[in-house]
């Protein structure tokens, strides 16, 4: 199958400071990437879909200024959470469509002090 | 409003039975529908997919149905393996799948040995 990763796995920041998440499309070309956050027992909740070379749409209840996402190439898309706060800490995935098939990336782990 | 619902939030069985995983959503608009495997920590991992215009796809021990009228879907899982211990997703798209995903909160599987 198609792979996606992500970088970093894993990250500890201070509140008020900003992360920035990077999700790739290793091999395939990917126009549009999804964001999503899981938080421990739930759901994947969907944040936002990213599309090269436009803005990306964010789903209802998302802050766009919060959760910055840029999408400049066809293999990459990053998700910069911003002034992140304790409540911010989650586990953060991203995904792409390769066909009809929505293929994950490994994760991230936020957890904000 | 979650649009997709898996209300079982757990499910033991014994090793060598049948795992029944049920799914239930409310957009009349879906039309493809993918069930996830996900581990720990880890991005969900595809399982199986099934578009509106069938019934039922089978894929090894794998099987999904789907029942349109009663906007519902089951994931079966025979003969149920130890490894099959998991998390599972079910995941629901309209316009044919090539659009976003809207997922269900889970149902952790346990087979017991």
């Amino acid at each position: 199958g198609a792979v996606v990763s992500q970088h970093p796995s894993w990250v500890i920041c201070k509140s008020g400071t900003s992360v920035k998440i990077e999700c790739r499309s290793l091999d395939f070309q990917a126009t549009t990437m999804f964001w999503y956050r899981q938080f421990p027992k739930q759901s994947l909740m969907l944040m936002a879909t990213s599309n090269e070379g436009s803005k990306a749409t964010y789903e209802q209840g998302v802050e766009k200024d919060k959760f910055l996402i840029n999408h400049a190439s066809l293999t990459l898309s990053t998700l910069t959470v911003t002034s992140a706060h304790p409540e911010d800490s989650s586990f953060y995935i991203c995904s792409s469509n390769r066909g009809r098939e929505q293929y994950f990336g490994p994760g991230t782990r936020l957890t904000v002090t | 409003d979650q649009q997709v619902k898996q209300n079982s939030p757990s499910l033991s069985v014994q090793e060598g039975r049948i795992s029944i995983l049920n799914c239930d959503y409310t957009n009349s608009m879906f039309d493809y529908f993918l069930w996830y495997k996900k581990y720990p920590a880890e991005g969900p991992t595809f399982l199986i997919s099934i578009s509106s215009i069938k019934d039922k796809n089978e894929d090894g021990r794998f099987t999904v149905f789907l029942n349109k009228s009663a906007k519902h879907l089951s994931l079966h899982i025979v003969p149920s393996q130890p490894g099959d211990s998991a998390v599972y997703f079910c995941a629901a798209s309209a316009g044919g799948g090539f659009n976003k995903f809207y997922f269900g909160s889970g149902t952790k599987l346990n087979v017991k040995p």
